[in-house]
């Protein structure tokens, strides 16, 4: 099994709302990572945690606050988004975090974000 | 900083093979990976590169590394039309993640 699954597909919310992604591998891979990516451009790295432990914050706004229950789950939680939050959100997962196989990573289809 | 340099657009026909080209800055880059994403998907990975590599053939893809000029070129051959995409090159970075260039986006005319 090489997939990552997230939910929710499309998301709708206003700025005033508090939603949660979700975001699963059972490839029992040890890192895991929040992309967003806006239209015509590239992903931008947000979290990533290594076995368990977030690792990485590249300077996020706390509205978005990572969570990592345990080493298949990912969340991302929402909170008083601005309508330029807007984007594609992705996750990843690797075998080897922070090492230049790192690289190798696999990714969810993405949660469309819109907030209005 | 890091940086990585893609041309924007690349346009072949059916059969004829595509080659999209990457330059980056990091030389201490371990990794260099190139990613393909198709409209409304996440991000595939198709391939990588170790640094002390020249070459790397998968199948129809061909990844070629002058490290000396930190030059990367992604070679496909017999072009299919689902191949049209988005290609990202992506060195390893020094901080530990992936450093993305802007993307390719492959036409592929019948």
């Amino acid at each position: 099994d090489t997939e990552v699954t997230q939910t929710p597909k499309h998301l709708v919310m206003g700025m005033t709302n508090k939603k949660s992604l979700k975001c699963e591998q059972h490839m029992g891979h040890r890192a895991m990572y929040w992309y967003k990516q806006k239209a015509k451009k590239p992903p931008e790295l947000m979290f990533v945690y290594s076995y368990e432990k977030l690792s990485i914050n590249e300077s996020v706004p706390s509205r978005f606050s990572p969570e990592c229950p345990n080493s298949s789950l990912l969340n991302l939680h929402l909170h008083a988004l601005q309508p330029e939050d807007s984007a594609l959100y992705l996750c990843a997962s690797s075998q080897n975090p922070g090492q230049g196989r790192g690289g190798e990573q696999y990714f969810g289809p993405g949660t469309r974000l819109t907030v209005t | 900083g890091e940086d990585v340099e893609q041309s924007l657009f690349l346009s072949v026909r059916e059969g004829d093979s595509s080659v999209i080209n990457c330059t980056y800055t990091d030389s201490s880059s371990t990794y260099l990976y190139w990613y393909k994403q198709e409209p409304g998907a996440g991000l595939q990975l198709l391939t990588y590169i170790f640094s002390n590599m020249d070459m790397k053939q998968d199948q129809r893809l061909t990844v070629l590394l002058n490290k000396k000029d930190k030059h990367l070129s992604l070679r496909i051959a017999d072009t299919q039309t689902g191949d049209s995409a988005i290609y990202f090159c992506a060195p390893w970075g020094s901080q530990g993640n992936l450093i993305f260039g802007k993307g390719t986006k492959l036409s592929v005319k019948p």
